[in-house]
């Protein structure tokens, strides 16, 4: 399974967009790549996925590099209730697992 | 929505005992999960279920079993705890597709402290 690579911890003022970067330099060409997201003592929560596109839903933007190896997660107006731990995924079409790495921990400042 | 619930919240065990934890969804999902969380290791699958009465190890199945009666509950089993298995445990379930994603949604998480 292709790893990721994330930074431990960031912080963004309240309002303001949050980018959390991932790299995922080994993924393969039939690998999403998938973002979740722990806020304390709660389960992992899905934000967003994508393979090749950008997507956007209501929660977040998934920007994916040209050549896939890395990937940015935007929270456009971040908020209090934003503060959480991030994990960027990768994972096969044809696979169940999700392998969640360490994460980033984004604390949003009033 | 998707719900997922367990059980408890908060579990407090003694070694050795049988420990049951109770995952429910109700959006007919056929796969269910069991993981677990603990610091610095991220979570770990313990067993997977794809279908009624259909399981398959995850990474970390040993001192657990599990059982799949019916589509919405999925039993996680400790069949002697012992406090190496002390940690947070996530139920989650998904709607498998073909080609395209396969969202898990997790439940709250179930806090098991074994003494």
């Amino acid at each position: 399974d292709a790893k990721t690579t994330q930074p431990p911890s960031m912080d963004c003022a309240e309002g303001r967009a949050a980018n959390l970067p991932c790299n995922h330099s080994t993924i393969s060409g039939n690998e999403y790549v998938y973002w979740y997201r722990q806020i304390h003592s709660q389960g992992p929560q899905y934000i967003i996925h994508g393979l090749k596109n950008n997507e956007t839903n209501e929660m977040a933007s998934l920007i994916i590099t040209e050549d896939r190896k890395s990937s940015t997660l935007i929270l456009p107006h971040a908020t209090l209730r934003d503060t959480a731990v991030y994990y960027c995924i990768v994972r096969l079409d044809s696979s169940y697992k999700l392998i969640f790495g360490s994460g980033t921990r984004l604390l949003v400042r009033p | 929505d998707v719900k997922v619930t367990q059980s408890s919240r908060y579990l407090v065990k003694r070694t050795g005992e049988k420990v049951f934890l109770e995952c429910v969804q109700d959006m007919d999902h056929e796969n269910m999960f069991w993981y677990r969380q603990d610091p610095g290791l991220g979570l770990r699958l313990i067993y997977f279920s794809y279908d009624v009465k259909m399981k398959e190890k995850g990474d970390i199945p040993e001192g657990y079993s599990v059982s799949r009666e019916k589509k919405e509950r999925f039993s996680l089993i400790l069949e002697s705890a012992s406090t190496n298995q002390t940690s947070m445990y996530l139920c989650a379930s998904s709607l498998p597709t073909s080609g395209d994603f396969e969202t898990q949604y997790f439940g709250p998480g179930t806090r098991l402290l074994v003494l």
